[in-house]
């Protein structure tokens, strides 16, 4: 399969710091890259939705100028987490489809702890 | 009642069992079907990908669509301690593609 790499896997930030994760596509183009918020034992909650170029698409009740999302380059997409708080802790993944391709890959995630 | 429903679990199975996963759907736009198996503070792993109805096997996994009963399965032969993990349903219209999840189940299986 393709791969997808994101770092870091894991980062502890003080209390309102911005935190930045990155997300590559190592083998092939990204048309689209998903991010996602996993709490402990629940499913994926989708974060928001960027194309290559454009602006990203927010999911109902998450604040883009907390989450801001890039996606600057067919093989990078990058979420930063602006003045984070303990509550924002949680595990971040990224994945990533191909044009006219339904399947996506995710990256190993990030476990973002804020103290 | 969600678009994608699947039993969280947990699913205790010995070693060497066949084990059959299940998601049901209501969104009849759903074409693309896909199963992800998730270790514990991992990314999910694609493992299998079917469009449309029918089945498709990959070694020890077969995946299974029906569409025209809204509900797709995972069967895997032989299972080993290793398959151990939480497994994904996922799914998709053309278009936007945008991935519908079910919550996962927890499989274990024991020695």
């Amino acid at each position: 399969g393709a791969v997808v790499s994101q770092h870091p896997s894991w980062v502890i930030c003080k209390s309102g710091t911005s935190v930045k994760i990155e997300c590559r596509s190592l083998d092939f183009q990204a048309t689209t890259m998903f991010w996602y918020r996993q709490f402990p034992k629940q499913s994926l909650m989708l974060m928001a939705t960027s194309n290559e170029g454009s602006k990203a698409t927010y999911e109902q009740g998450v604040e883009k100028d907390k989450f801001l999302i890039n996606h600057a380059s067919l093989t990078l997409s990058t979420l930063t987490v602006t003045s984070a708080h303990p509550e924002d802790s949680s595990f971040y993944i990224c994945s990533a489809r191909a044009r006219g391709r339904a399947e996506a890959f995710f990256g190993q995630g990030t476990r973002l702890t804020v103290v | 009642q969600k678009e994608v429903e699947q039993d969280p679990g947990p699913l205790s199975v010995p070693e060497g069992a066949i084990v059959s996963l299940n998601c049901t759907y209501s969104n009849s736009a759903f074409q693309y079907f896909m199963w992800y198996r998730q270790y514990s503070r991992k990314g999910p792993e694609l493992l299998m990908y079917t469009y449309s109805s029918g089945n498709k096997e990959d070694g020890r996994f077969t995946a299974q669509v029906d569409k025209s009963s809204k509900y797709i399965s995972l069967f895997i032969r032989d299972s080993q301690p290793s398959d151990s993990a939480t497994y994904l349903c996922a799914m998709s219209a053309g278009g936007s593609y945008i991935p519908t999840f079910g919550r996962g189940t927890s499989l274990i299986v024991h020695p």
